[in-house]
């Protein structure tokens, strides 16, 4: 089984500022791999697919990159509304999915 | 606009079966493009996938819920479901069902809280 670990755990900054959220996977993942947004008492959702592709209606602010194993989720300049907590996931093995921990985004 | 609606009981007791069911509305589930999955996440915890199925009725599971997961499609209500057999404490959790989009779930229910409890 592939494992997804994201670092880091909480990550305090402040609006305005840029955030960097890592995802490293214990085995290759080729571009199979997508970022969620969950805020509390809500669904996750969809924020970039296949590494580098923004789901439909997300913001330009948000932004994927990486290949492999190590991958980056950036949003440029942070709204009030991206604080939440961000989860990573990944569909190299179809048909099985693995999430990764999540990392806590929260205002300093 | 596609969604996807859980219902089923918000409480099932130890060692009995959690029985849930997704109404997809605004789009097919019979759609060739798609599967439609289950995913769990336990309070304060992290997201599990649990199985996913295609309309015809293939399902694939997760590894470490196979033995105690069912799912099954009507298409002619357009719902999917899920059934967790021999529920224990550790199966507590919201549970949703999503659509996969290729290698992504791209649409999400609200989610429907199960607690296990006698």
């Amino acid at each position: 089984e592939i494992v997804l670990t994201q670092s880091p755990a909480t990550l305090s900054l402040s609006p305005g500022e840029r955030a960097t959220l890592s995802c490293r996977a214990s085995q290759s993942v080729s571009k199979y791999l997508a970022w969620y947004q969950q805020k509390p008492g809500q669904a996750p959702r969809l924020l970039i697919y296949d590494t580098s592709n923004r789901a439909t209606d997300i913001p330009a602010r948000f932004s994927g990159s990486g290949s492999g194993t190590d991958f980056t989720l950036t949003i440029s300049s942070l709204e009030p509304e991206d604080f939440a907590v961000y989860f990573c996931q990944q569909r190299k093995n179809w048909p099985l999915y693995t999430f990764g921990q999540g990392t806590k985004l929260e205002i300093k | 606009q596609l969604q996807l609606q859980e219902s089923g009981p918000g409480l099932v007791k130890p060692s009995e079966t959690l029985s849930l069911t997704c109404t997809v509305s605004g789009g097919s589930i019979s759609s060739r493009s798609f599967h439609w999955g289950w995913i769990r996440q336990a309070p304060g915890k992290g997201l599990e996938w649990i199985g996913s199925i295609y309309y015809s009725g293939s399902t694939y599971y997760s590894a470490s819920l196979k033995s105690r997961v069912t799912m099954s499609v009507d298409t002619s209500t357009n719902q999917f479901s899920l059934s967790l057999r021999s529920v224990t404490a550790a199966d507590a959790a919201v549970y949703y069902c999503a659509r996969e989009g290729g290698s992504s779930l791209d649409y999400w229910g609200q989610g429907t809280l199960v607690a296990v409890s006698s």
